[in-house]
């Protein structure tokens, strides 16, 4: 247990919907990354927040956004969903943003219908 | 642009054996370079990781090997175990912490 919390666990929805994906990092851990899994792109990075703040982007979509707060939690929002964003989404934390351990939660396995 | 590019894509090793896996990148600002492993239906977990001022790190069975002139950098696994099988990730990472992964190797090891 990396210690790193996704909920939910298995989402479905449909084409053009909205969803959220919600992330707690390790305690103490104030960098969290969003990345996403598929069979064709492999581990794609997508954002990194740290405490608070956006400090990098990656192969992130605009119909894509994400926050974190000031408790530290990470939501990712997706919206006008396709068929395409189906994936696995892991979010990852490290103490801070110079840290290199990153730690993965368990995912959150998107299913667009 | 893919920038770490990883081989082999799925390799079959028997116990005992020894699992090599090959990674090269392009980017020259990477200055970390993790390997990460994972099995299926969890999140990846840090093995091993390197940074480019030596040429190898050793962490029981797993070793990386570097070479920053080639931008190659490979992970060996001595005395395969069954339990080793999973998905490996190779990735160079910069200050910021954003990781680049490759595609993956599914290791599978026949007991």
């Amino acid at each position: 247990d990396s210690g790193v919390t996704q909920t939910p666990k298995h989402l479905i929805t449909a084409t053009g919907q909205r969803v959220t994906l919600r992330c707690s990092p390790r305690s103490g851990d104030l960098s969290v990354y969003w990345y996403q899994q598929s069979l064709d792109q492999g581990l794609q990075f997508l954002i990194q927040y740290y405490n608070g703040e956006e400090r990098a982007k990656g192969n992130i979509l605009e119909r894509f956004s994400a926050q974190q707060f000031p408790d530290l939690h990470s939501e990712l929002n997706l919206s006008s969903l396709e068929l395409g964003d189906s994936a696995l989404y892991f979010c990852a934390s490290s103490v801070d943003s110079y840290t290199d351990t990153q730690y993965f939660g368990p995912g959150t396995r998107l299913t667009v219908l | 642009q893919q920038q770490v590019k990883q081989s082999p894509q799925s390799l079959i090793v028997q116990k005992g054996g020894i699992s090599i896996i090959n990674c090269a990148y392009e980017n020259t600002a990477f200055d970390y370079f993790p390997w990460y492993q994972q099995f299926p239906g969890k999140g990846p977990a840090l093995l091993i990781a390197i940074r480019p001022d030596v040429s190898e790190k050793k962490e029981g069975r797993f070793t990386i090997s570097f070479n920053k002139s080639a931008k190659q950098f490979s992970l060996h696994i001595m005395d395969s175990q069954p339990g080793d099988s999973a998905t490996y990730f190779c990735a160079g990472g910069t200050s910021y912490g954003k990781l680049t992964f490759g595609q993956g190797t599914i290791l599978t090891v026949h007991p």
